[in-house]
């Protein structure tokens, strides 16, 4: 079973440039969502999206947005990359039901320069 | 608004002996569930063990079981018979009841000693 795919692994960009990062489930989850990992600060939540057709911001949403493209797929868009962007993240789901843990994907490390 | 507290930033072990992590949490919900996630070096999160808050029995997951205490909003992480793949960053995190924002703490970095 392949969980949770996301891609790519790693990424370079440089300040303003934008990229997409993709994410698909095939476990038939209902909520979807993307967390960043920076060191010492744990894993902090960017968007998420509790059901197809629907996204809500998180903690820290400011310079990115999400498309729920369907059950399964969850893209985060950076439109102008900025160096503080520079951070693993993560793609997430779960069955929405209240103590459905998080399945991961394996992170993309993006690099912004 | 719910926070998670990891106050250890790093731990170590000695293989086969038995290591403790902690995690405290704040929350004004009634309802809620907490789990702790393991990211080994390859950057994977895997779920380790999850508790129900209504629960009283403390969950337990084989070599890894908690502490759960309700009054004290303390979560703590116990592993038994300490393995070198135990080695990793683990992570508390909780969940209030009727939402959908699990809330994660800083992390604990555990080190096993051959």
């Amino acid at each position: 079973n392949a969980g949770v795919t996301q891609t790519p692994k790693f990424q370079v960009l440089k300040t303003g440039q934008s990229m997409t990062l993709q994410c698909a489930q095939d476990m038939n989850h209902n909520s979807m969502y993307w967390y960043r990992q920076d060191p010492g600060m744990g894993l902090r939540l960017i968007y998420y999206s509790a059901s197809e057709g629907t996204t809500d911001k998180g903690e820290v949403p400011n310079g990115y947005n999400v498309s729920r493209l369907n059950k399964r797929e969850f893209s985060l868009r950076l439109e102008s990359a900025a160096p503080s962007q520079t951070s693993v993240y993560f793609c997430a789901s779960s069955q929405g039901q209240n103590n459905s843990p998080l399945h991961f994907g394996n992170g993309t490390r993006l690099t912004v320069t | 608004a719910q926070t998670v507290t990891q106050s250890q930033p790093e731990m170590s072990v000695q293989e086969a002996e038995t290591v403790t992590l902690s995690c405290t949490y704040d929350t004004s919900e009634s309802d809620y569930y907490l789990f702790w996630y393991k990211q080994p070096p390859s950057r994977q999160m895997i779920l380790v063990i999850r508790q129900e808050a209504y629960k009283q029995q403390n969950a337990t997951e084989n070599r890894f079981s908690v502490n759960f205490q309700k009054a004290a909003k303390s979560f703590s992480l116990k592993i038994s018979d300490s393995q070198l793949g135990d080695a990793a960053m683990y992570f508390c995190a909780s969940l209030a009841s009727g939402t959908y924002k699990y809330i994660f703490g800083t992390g604990t970095r555990l080190k096993v000693l051959a």
